[in-house]
């Protein structure tokens, strides 16, 4: 299995503001998935993060406000900006694990916007 | 686009009872169907999968999960629970070509000694 390292583990932050998360493995890998999970929500993929190519969002999440970077094929940041409380959730970064649709996640960064 | 339904959002049980958590998914094309779990303070882990063959697949500790396809159901079963299965359990899919999955909004499990 992979080691997936967050940072931070969880953080409060003023409305208006932007936090990068951190995602380091310990393995390359070609894909990275950023996924968030609201309170009481499933966990909702962000955008799909290769390196040497521009992220792919999903329908609902657009790179102004989710920007995400891919420098190399062991780590990628995921930016919230100019944040709202509804942007208050767990943020999770995973791998895919290799069969398709395993994946192996981190423990999450917890974010709480005020 | 797929969407996964699970309609037990908090189950308490007594050790020893058994469980069934619920899942249906909305697309009705190829699918791979997971559960995953996550245990009080750990991150989330694969429970079991489901490729292709025998409907009733098995996963770690006693779980398994029958994949019925006329009724886009893979319900998690165990016969009896330990308080050591207190988690919360999430049904995923995965539509063929793509490799992330969709959620569902997970079951909380709490079993009591």
């Amino acid at each position: 299995s992979a080691v997936i390292s967050q940072k931070p583990s969880r953080d409060i932050c003023q409305r208006g503001t932007s936090l990068t998360i951190q995602c380091q493995v310990d393995s390359q890998v070609t894909m990275m998935f950023w996924y968030r999970q609201q309170p009481g929500q499933s966990l909702t993929l962000i955008a799909t993060a290769n390196q040497g190519s521009e992220a792919t969002y999903e329908s609902g999440f657009v790179i102004d406000k989710f920007p995400i970077s891919r420098p190399n094929l062991t780590f990628s940041t995921l930016t919230v900006s100019n944040m709202s409380p509804e942007d208050s959730s767990i943020y999770l970064c995973s791998i895919p694990a290799g069969p398709p649709g395993e994946l192996f996640f981190g423990e999450g960064s917890r974010l709480t916007v005020l | 686009a797929q969407s996964v339904s699970q309609h037990n959002h908090h189950v308490i049980l007594s050790e020893a009872a058994s469980l069934e958590l619920g899942c249906n998914y909305s697309y009705g094309g190829t699918v791979n169907l997971f559960w995953y779990v996550q245990y009080p303070g750990q991150h989330l882990q694969l429970l079991l999968k489901y490729f292709s063959g025998d409907p009733l697949v098995k996963g770690i500790k006693g779980f398994e999960a029958e994949f019925i396809k006329s009724k886009f159901s893979f319900n998690l079963r165990k016969p009896s629970v330990q308080w050591s299965d207190t988690a919360e359990y999430f049904c995923a899919v995965r539509d063929t070509g793509r490799r992330a999955l969709t959620f569902g909004s997970g079951t909380r499990l709490q079993v009591q000694p």
